[in-house]
């Protein structure tokens, strides 16, 4: 399943298929992204990150993939599991300046 | 061992009072920041303090103090609450400024004005 990073639409895939979250970047001169993932009660935590000179990166069940042209980001997880349920945000930085976060997508692992 | 490690995690108050959110980082960083998330899961910056000078202040009401007596800690103090500072606040840190790279978060601290 698809969803678009926008006031924290929600996302509900099935345990063991892949999920895809999507994410729209506004500043055409960040250079370097990044993926968070949030759980209920608990502080973001660093999933994968991508610098601008790379489109695709791959981490263990986890693919952030980068299209400069249209300013889009998004993070594929392979097989989702329970423990996938979460907010992820995507966040994206300028060179020197703050770290921006996008308004999250709530993932939602049905067993 | 908890890398950013705030409290209280929670916290409930009257409006009028004045509360401090404690913060600490035992990671070495140099940056540390305060973030605040609303109802909707929105994450946005509030100050940020590289090696106990403040280097970020983003439109935060001056009811909203900083104060990082060393690099390692950075705690938020917050005059004359109001319903509107009902919002979970994070503590972060990071190597260097600017936040060009990943951040540390805390767990988050509720505060719940009534």
């Amino acid at each position: 399943g698809e969803s678009v990073g926008l006031h924290l639409p929600t996302l509900s895939v099935q345990e063991g298929d892949n999920s895809i979250i999507n994410c729209a970047y506004s500043n055409s001169a960040s250079d370097y992204f990044i993926w968070y993932k949030q759980e209920s009660g608990k502080g973001p935590q660093f999933i994968i990150d991508i610098r601008s000179n790379m489109d695709k990166r791959q981490g263990q069940r986890v693919t952030v993939l980068l299209n400069k042209t249209v300013k889009h980001l998004s993070l594929q997880i392979a097989a989702t599991q329970p423990g996938d349920s979460a907010v992820y945000f995507c966040a994206e930085n300028e060179a020197g300046n703050m770290l921006t976060f996008g308004g999250g997508t709530r993932l939602m692992v049905k067993p | 061992d908890t890398a950013v490690s705030q409290t209280p995690k929670y916290l409930v108050t009257q409006m009028g009072n004045d509360k401090s959110i404690k913060c600490e980082q035992n990671l070495g960083h140099d940056t540390m920041y305060w973030y605040k998330q609303d109802s909707k899961k929105f994450l946005k910056i509030m100050f940020s303090y590289n090696n106990k000078e403040l280097i970020i202040n983003e439109t935060v009401p001056n009811r909203f103090s900083p104060k990082s007596p060393d690099k390692a800690h950075l705690n938020l103090h917050i005059n004359s609450l109001e319903l509107g500072d009902s919002a979970v606040y994070f503590c972060a840190s990071s190597y260097g400024t600017g936040a060009a790279g990943e951040l540390f978060f805390g767990e988050g601290s509720r505060l719940t004005v009534l």
